[in-house]
């Protein structure tokens, strides 16, 4: 099985430029999660979406945007990157809500902005 | 608002020592809890989680997970360190009712284990 899948693994870009990070799972889960990891600030939630169709922000939305193409497919946006934006950013996902399912997670995407 | 504070960014033990992680969580009702585990280069893995069904928890490789309400505490313990558990561990924390799709994690505890 192969989970949670996210592309690119590794990106670098220059401050301004705009670009889209992939993310798929093969579960049939319906929620799914963008999260960033920064050192001694562990992870902190981008955007979910509890169901498709429905995305919500999390602690830390500016800058991003989301669209749930599908039950499959949950995309991260950055329009105008900044290099505070410079992370390991993690997708996961889960049945349905957190009560009785652990996240699932992606091997992440890191994104350097210089 | 539901939050965690684990105590220590770093800890280091010796093999065969007691591995002790601290957890400490904020809710004002009953929380769900849970400890992950991050190996380098990779995503976070459940170790174990707390649903309110027994309060000593066991999870995976050996560790097992006390929920304390008078303490406020969910602390990771496993007797016997091996070489295999360096690893960041972090405690999260979600509360328990209705629909719940967020979780709040703690900023993570390196752990380092001496041969």
């Amino acid at each position: 099985n192969a989970g949670v899948t996210q592309t690119p693994k590794f990106q670098v870009l220059k401050t301004g430029q705009s670009m889209t990070l992939q993310c798929a799972q093969d579960m049939n889960h319906n929620s799914m999660y963008w999260y960033r990891q920064d050192p001694g600030m562990g992870l902190r939630l981008i955007y979910y979406s509890a169901s498709e169709g429905t995305t919500d922000k999390g602690e830390v939305p500016n800058g991003y945007n989301v669209s749930r193409l599908n039950k499959r497919e949950f995309s991260l946006r950055l329009e105008s990157a900044a290099p505070s934006q410079t992370s390991v950013y993690f997708c996961a996902s889960t049945p349905q809500g957190l009560e009785d399912s652990p996240l699932h997670f992606g091997n992440g995407t890191r994104l350097t902005v210089t | 608002a539901q939050s965690v504070t684990q105590l220590g960014s770093h800890v280091s033990v010796s093999e065969g020592a007691l591995v002790l992680l601290r957890c400490n969580y904020s809710s004002s009702v009953p929380p769900y809890l849970f400890w992950y585990v991050q190996y380098p280069n990779q995503g976070l893995q459940l170790l174990l989680k707390y649903t309110s069904a027994a309060t000593l928890v066991k999870g995976i490789n050996g560790f097992e997970a006390e929920f304390k309400k008078s303490e406020t505490s969910f602390h990771l313990t496993k007797p016997s360190a091996h070489m295999s558990d360096a690893a960041e561990y972090f405690c999260a924390v979600s509360v328990s009712g209705g629909s719940n799709y967020k979780l709040t994690f703690g900023k993570g505890t390196l752990l380092t284990v001496n041969p």
